[in-house]
């Protein structure tokens, strides 16, 4: 497989629920990305790893944690949901100083 | 408050013509700047960007101009296809910590044949 790749393609899931968002690239990049895209509003931003190291988190609600095990791997761990936080989340992957990031093609959730 | 902005949500032009897909920003610590391209059920797909240290730069039929004074860029595609109809986005970031992107809302581009 080529670029990045996100599973599931879609997640429907209860409140009360635990899932993972899985992230994987393919391109030797070192630095990778979670955004939100919820409807009608720009993408938002939510982490950032360089190295595995997670360099910025943009006041995300806990609900939401990041893993990053390897440059390859991005993982979006969820729990106790809300019906708002239903949107695409997209993984991304750049090699900095390259700021051209590359998108896989989202996961999209609907939070019940 | 947005820091870059997509003014128009829709654009309609025929084949064969020029579309002009417009971004604002307002951040003036932003001096690179992206445009993507987003289809239903996939990720967006980076397209063009521009430094600013350069008002125009070209690829193909997408040319992006840079209006560091207004605080404004647009992309220009000529001659437009009614493959180019998808989601476009504009984004920005500064130089220091390049890797935040800051996107725009979108404009969708229909071209019609």
């Amino acid at each position: 497989e080529t670029g990045v790749t996100q599973t599931p393609r879609h997640l429907v899931m209860g409140m009360t629920n635990k899932k993972s968002l899985k992230c994987e690239q393919h391109l030797g990049h070192n630095a990778m990305y979670w955004y939100k895209q919820s409807a009608k509003k720009p993408l938002e931003l939510m982490f950032v790893y360089s190295l595995e190291e997670r360099v910025e988190n943009n006041s995300v609600p806990s609900r939401f944690s990041p893993e990053c095990p390897n440059s390859s791997h991005l993982f979006l761990h969820l729990h106790t949901l809300q019906p708002e936080d239903s949107a695409l989340y997209l993984c991304a992957s750049s090699h900095p100083p390259d700021n051209e990031q590359f998108f896989g093609p989202g996961t999209r959730l609907t939070v019940l | 408050d947005q820091q870059v902005k997509q003014n128009s949500p829709s654009l309609s032009v025929q084949e064969g013509r020029i579309s002009i897909l417009n971004c604002d920003y307002t951040n003036s610590m932003f001096d690179y700047f992206l445009w993507y391209k987003k289809y239903p059920a996939e990720g967006p797909t980076f397209l063009i960007s521009i430094s600013s240290i350069k008002d125009k730069n070209e690829d193909g039929r997408f040319t992006v101009f840079l209006n560091k004074s207004a605080k404004h860029l647009s992309l220009h595609i000529v001659p437009s296809q009614p493959g180019d109809s998808a989601v476009y986005f504009c984004a920005a970031s500064p130089d220091t910590g390049r890797r935040a992107l800051t996107f725009g809302s979108g404009t969708r581009l229909q071209v019609q044949p």
